[in-house]
């Protein structure tokens, strides 16, 4: 399984841009990059994925380095709701199984 | 989309009973997916079904564990005799397909006395 690395924990104040990094330097050409988070007591919930372009949806931006071994998971403007552990996940092109690490736990302050 | 559904939230049981749980996917997903969570760390995979066909199994999935999703709809997973270590969090997911969002359910966590 292509693995990812991630910091265990970050902080942001509210209100405020988070950018989350992720490296994935063993990545291959057709692997994509997804990024999930999870608040406690509740399943994993999907916040973006891309390949090889930078992707923006209504909850994040997800900026993917040229040579695809690093990616930035943005969030514009935090809120208290943003709180949970954010999951940076490569799927392989046999396209079943999502491997999870450990992720980064953020932490947003008043 | 009523989202993924997973019956029921909490189970507890003595060592040695046999569990079953039932995941029902967002209708038109064809993929499920079980993982199993234990505290403090990130989700593991279990199994996958394309439609009723079991693809994959997770070396994880002992043959205590038997997963089914008859005509491709509900699943369910069956742990037999279980175990102290069998306590965590059993999440369902769908998918509409290769590369597509996995839509996870809030899990069924399972305690063993």
């Amino acid at each position: 399984d292509a693995k990812t690395t991630q910091p265990n924990s970050m902080e942001s104040n509210e209100e405020e841009p988070v950018h989350l990094p992720c490296n994935h330097s063993t990545i291959s050409g057709t692997d994509y990059i997804h990024w999930y988070r999870q608040l406690p007591s509740q399943g994993p919930e999907y916040v973006i994925h891309g390949l090889t372009s930078n992707v923006n949806n209504r909850m994040a931006s997800l900026a993917i380095a040229e040579d695809r071994k690093s990616s930035t998971l943005i969030l514009h403007r935090a809120t208290l709701r943003d709180a949970a552990v954010y999951y940076c996940i490569l799927e392989e092109t046999s396209g079943s199984r999502l491997t999870f690490g450990e992720g980064t736990q953020l932490t947003v302050n008043p | 989309d009523t989202g993924v559904s997973q019956n029921p939230r909490h189970k507890i049981t003595k060592r040695g009973q046999n569990v079953t749980f039932r995941c029902d996917p967002i209708s038109e997903h064809n993929r499920l997916y079980w993982y199993r969570q234990t505290l403090g760390q990130g989700p593991e995979f279990l199994t996958y079904f394309q439609n009723e066909a079991q693809l994959e199994k997770s070396r994880l999935l002992s043959d205590r564990f038997s997963a089914e999703r008859p005509k491709g709809s509900f699943s369910t997973l069956e742990i037999q005799r279980t175990e102290q270590g069998d306590s965590a969090m059993y999440l369902c997911a769908s998918s509409s397909g290769y590369s597509q969002p996995q839509h996870f359910g809030d899990g069924t966590r399972l305690s063993i006395l």
